[in-house]
């Protein structure tokens, strides 16, 4: 399989601007997570999909942020307005059998 | 609330070393246990899964172990390599698929 694709890589906005990152998790897998990671708190779980039915969205820090998964290939998150304090390395993960497969991950600068 | 602690945070050996990674946490009322490895800049790359039944798993020169009454797992990397440098992270399944992950233990094996 081609794995959890994510994109883009690489995403550098503006304070106040909106972003959406995207995910395409692997065929099959009926599960898909949300994370984000900073040096100062680590791998924080934001929100997690079964079935594309988002079921835990405890770890959503602000209204700001927003996830939706519309089928079973495709998920987004998004951030409106963005802020400094949004900078991270974002990562989708989707889990069958075997545990849980991470794509490569966005990197987030909000300037 | 779940915490997952790894120590040592950091570790550097002479390539050829049997070594140690540690993994605890506070509730032993977990699904699975699953380490993972995240080299720089990149995703995490899954390396065993533990269900709660079991008490190790094995792959390669890695063997994880699990023992939930104590709260730890330690993962077992025979005759390190250069090429087994990067971080290591455990996370528990504590209910409903909320996976918690550790703050990681950074490996550097020296040639």
């Amino acid at each position: 399989d081609a794995g959890v694709i994510q994109s883009p890589r690489h995403e550098v906005t503006e304070m106040g601007q909106e972003v959406t990152l995207r995910c395409k998790p692997i065929s099959g897998h009926d599960y898909l997570f949300w994370y984000r990671q900073t040096m100062m708190r680590g791998l924080e779980l934001l929100i997690y999909f079964n079935n594309n039915v988002p079921i835990d969205d405890s770890g959503m820090p602000e209204d700001r942020f927003s996830a939706k998964m519309p089928n079973a290939s495709f998920s987004t998150l998004k951030i409106q307005p963005s802020e400094p304090r949004d900078s991270a390395v974002y990562f989708c993960a989707s889990e069958g059998r075997g545990g849980q497969r991470f794509g490569s991950g966005t990197r987030l600068t909000v300037v | 609330k779940q915490e997952v602690t790894q120590i040592p945070a950091a570790l550097s050996v002479p390539e050829g070393e049997n070594l140690v990674l540690n993994c605890s946490f506070t509730d032993s009322a977990i699904y699975n246990l699953q380490w993972f490895r995240q080299d720089p800049g990149k995703g995490l790359t899954s390396l065993l899964l533990i269900q709660s039944s079991q008490r190790e798993q094995t792959s390669g020169r890695l063997n994880a172990s699990l023992d939930k009454s104590s709260g730890r797992s330690t993962l077992y990397i025979a005759a390190s390599q250069p090429g087994d440098s990067a971080t290591y992270l455990c996370a528990v399944m504590a209910g409903t698929y909320k996976y918690i992950f550790g703050t990681g233990t950074r490996l550097k094996v020296l040639a």
